[in-house]
């Protein structure tokens, strides 16, 4: 069966230092890949999303995530963490376009001042 | 004005009891679902419906039965709520596959 793993419950990182979210997918071809964030008591926000070609995508807010193929991973990545950038992250996928999309675990973000 | 919106964004009542949710999408998508987050925040995925035509039905008791008279609107209905119940439902809608577009939530207490 299909699977999204999100390996880190939570991260803390203080502020202005680098952040990379990881995400491994389980799946036989290449899946739609997405990354939506959660801020507390709210709906969650696509970041970013990989479809097909070059396999380093921009996002909002400054993020990017990088699609290796080899390593079934796709990870997300942000220079310099912002105090507003404290959320829950969740990786997903969507396998052969069936708009069943599998959501990770999902990371809890904490920034320290 | 909110793209995805939902009512009520709280509910707390007693098991046994019946409750609906409501949601409405004015983005024009022709998907709407309904994914419910427990304590965990684990997102997972009930009712899916494309042009008011259901095509995906998790393994979720009968007890609950979504409804959608037209592609805008996605209500959920729930019948004897049982503690187990208690998460925040969201509803979502989408342009075909691809981006999620989700509402605020609705939190349900069933006590």
């Amino acid at each position: 069966a299909q699977s999204v793993t999100q390996p880190d419950i939570h991260i803390t990182v203080s502020e202005g230092a680098s952040l990379e979210l990881r995400c491994n997918y389980s799946y036989g071809a290449t899946p739609y890949l997405f990354w939506y964030v959660q801020s507390p008591g709210q709906g969650l926000q696509l970041l970013l999303k990989y479809f097909s070609g070059d396999t380093l995508v921009q996002g909002i807010k400054g993020f990017e995530a990088e699609f290796k193929r080899s390593q079934s991973s796709f990870n997300l990545r942000k220079p310099s963490v912002h105090w507003s950038d404290a959320a829950e992250y969740f990786c997903a996928v969507d396998t052969s376009g069936t708009y069943k999309y599998i959501f990770g675990t999902g990371t809890r973000l904490k920034v320290l001042a | 004005d909110t793209a995805v919106s939902q009512t009520p964004k709280y509910l707390v009542t007693q098991m046994g009891n019946d409750k609906s949710i409501k949601c409405e999408q004015n983005l024009g998508h022709d998907t709407m679902y309904w994914y419910k987050q427990d304590s965990k925040k684990f997102l997972k995925i009930m009712f899916s419906y494309n042009n008011k035509e259901l095509i995906i039905n998790e393994t979720v008791p009968n007890r609950f039965s979504p409804k959608s008279p037209d592609k805008a609107h996605l209500n959920l209905h729930i019948n004897s709520l049982e503690l187990g119940d208690s998460a925040v439902y969201f509803c979502a809608s989408s342009q075909g596959v691809g981006e999620l577009f989700f509402g605020e939530g609705s939190r349900l207490t069933v006590l």
